[in-house]
């Protein structure tokens, strides 16, 4: 594709459901990264794949929170049971393998009510 | 403490100023870049660094290994580059994670 796709671009749900957050990275890029951003904050690192290996998800903050990407392409960032303090805005970058430059999504805007 | 340390946090400049914006970083990096976020949420990459300076049209970024120090400068400020400016790093030493500074706010007034 042209550029990094996020879906949805908003999601709004209530405290104790799931919700899966959908990554579609620029076409063949080998790195693909999450990071949440608050309202305020810069972005912070949640965890990262190259091809379909997760290389590193030391941030993200809980068990409640994993992602995957089977096939070495689009990415899933799944919250089980949603708190109030995951409403954030959740980003996604992909880039070439190693230290190149990271093109971002849009986000998604997750509110947890 | 924070790994990416950014300032100063708001600024406000006069058309025409010449802007610079600094990032200090205590992990050994493999690479530093900038960004820019736009008002409306979206965010672009400026510059990836790993020595020396690059520039790009009004834009100039440096970093100094020694020094664990990155500056961004704009020069001829314009009201659209009304941006926050953010410093990202990222890290052999910590699984080639990135950390990032809280952002520089910058206002640019005609």
């Amino acid at each position: 594709g042209a550029g990094v796709s996020q879906s949805p671009r908003y999601k709004v749900t209530k405290r104790g459901q799931d919700v899966a957050l959908r990554c579609d990275p620029i076409s063949g890029h080998v790195s693909l990264y999450w990071y949440r951003q608050a309202l305020g904050q810069g972005p912070e690192f949640l965890t990262y794949f190259n091809y379909e290996a997760q290389q590193d998800k030391s941030g993200l903050p809980n068990d409640r929170f994993s992602a995957e990407r089977p096939e070495g392409s689009i990415s899933t960032l799944t919250i089980q049971r949603t708190e109030q303090r995951d409403s954030a805005m959740y980003r996604c970058a992909s880039s070439a393998l190693g230290p190149t430059e990271q093109f971002f999504g849009p986000g998604t805007r997750l509110t947890v009510l | 403490k924070n790994e990416v340390e950014q300032s100063p946090q708001n600024l406000t400049a006069q058309e025409g100023e010449f802007i610079t914006i600094n990032c200090s970083y205590s992990v050994g990096i493999s690479a530093l870049h900038w960004l820019q976020q736009h008002p409306g949420g979206g965010i672009v990459s400026l510059f990836m660094l790993s020595s020396g300076k690059k520039k790009h049209g009004r834009l100039i970024a440096t970093i100094n290994i020694q020094e664990k120090h990155s500056s961004l400068h704009i020069t001829a400020s314009h009201p659209r580059d009304s941006a926050v400016y953010i410093c990202a790093v990222r890290s052999p030493n910590t699984g080639n994670q990135f950390y990032f500074g809280t952002g520089t706010s910058l206002t640019v007034i005609p």
